[in-house]
């Protein structure tokens, strides 16, 4: 199916664990995204990526690695996660800007991860 | 930090009244982008405006576009419990270079009461 995917859609781990969550998008986007929400903050980016091999920090990277080596997936992983990392994480995906179709970006379900 | 700041926080209207968010933002920006989250779900976009239009349309949205005020409006008419949602601006930003990286608003909770 075409579209944006996401998993785990939930997980639930432990202070200290690495994990990773996995973001797959079939549309063949040069941008990839991800952002975390929480209650008071909205939905703030944690890094981006503008092509395979080419990342970049957000607003909120401490405690987070990406890695880009295919154009459709865009894995973010906590390497040691925190309590306070216990958030709802949003993968997205669009095209550049200078496309002509605008940079509208389209977002997968959502992984909620609650840390122990 | 911020870009865009929705107001109000939360909105309850009836189904079939108008209702009206509004966005304000601090730098200059290329276009400013409306989104909806329903509960439990992603963010869908609704509308996008380019800097150098006031006002667009689709469907029951209306978007303006104020870039002296740095603010937008976001109007959806006769509203249905559908509607019943978050909406969130988002923009980018000149001065960071290209328009691909967005600034989301904390948003605005609407609930449309049948």
């Amino acid at each position: 199916d075409a579209g944006i995917t996401q998993s785990p859609r939930y997980k639930i781990t432990e202070t200290g664990r690495q994990v990773t969550l996995m973001c797959h998008q079939t549309w063949s986007h040069s941008y990839m995204f991800w952002y975390r929400q929480d209650l008071g903050h909205g939905l703030r980016l944690i890094y981006y990526s503008a092509a395979a091999d080419i990342t970049d920090k957000g607003e909120v990277p401490d405690g987070y690695v990406v890695s880009r080596s295919k154009t459709e997936n865009f894995p973010l992983t906590l390497e040691s996660a925190t309590r306070s990392q216990t958030s709802v994480y949003f993968c997205a995906s669009s095209e550049p800007f200078f496309a002509g179709v605008g940079n509208e970006q389209f977002f997968g379900p959502g992984t909620r991860l609650t840390v122990l | 930090s911020q870009q865009g700041e929705e107001d109000p926080q939360a909105l309850s209207i009836q189904e079939g009244e108008n209702a009206t968010m509004n966005c304000s933002y601090k730098t200059s920006i290329n276009n400013l982008q409306w989104y909806r989250q329903n509960s439990g779900r992603g963010l869908v976009h609704l509308i996008l405006i380019r800097s150098n239009e006031r006002e667009k349309h689709s469907g029951r949205l209306r978007v303006t576009l104020d870039t002296s005020k740095k603010s937008s409006s976001l109007l959806i008419t006769a509203s249905r419990a559908a509607d019943t949602a978050s909406y969130f601006c988002a923009t980018d930003s000149v001065a960071q270079g290209g328009s691909e990286k967005l600034v989301f608003g904390k948003g605005t909770k609407l609930t449309v009461n049948p």
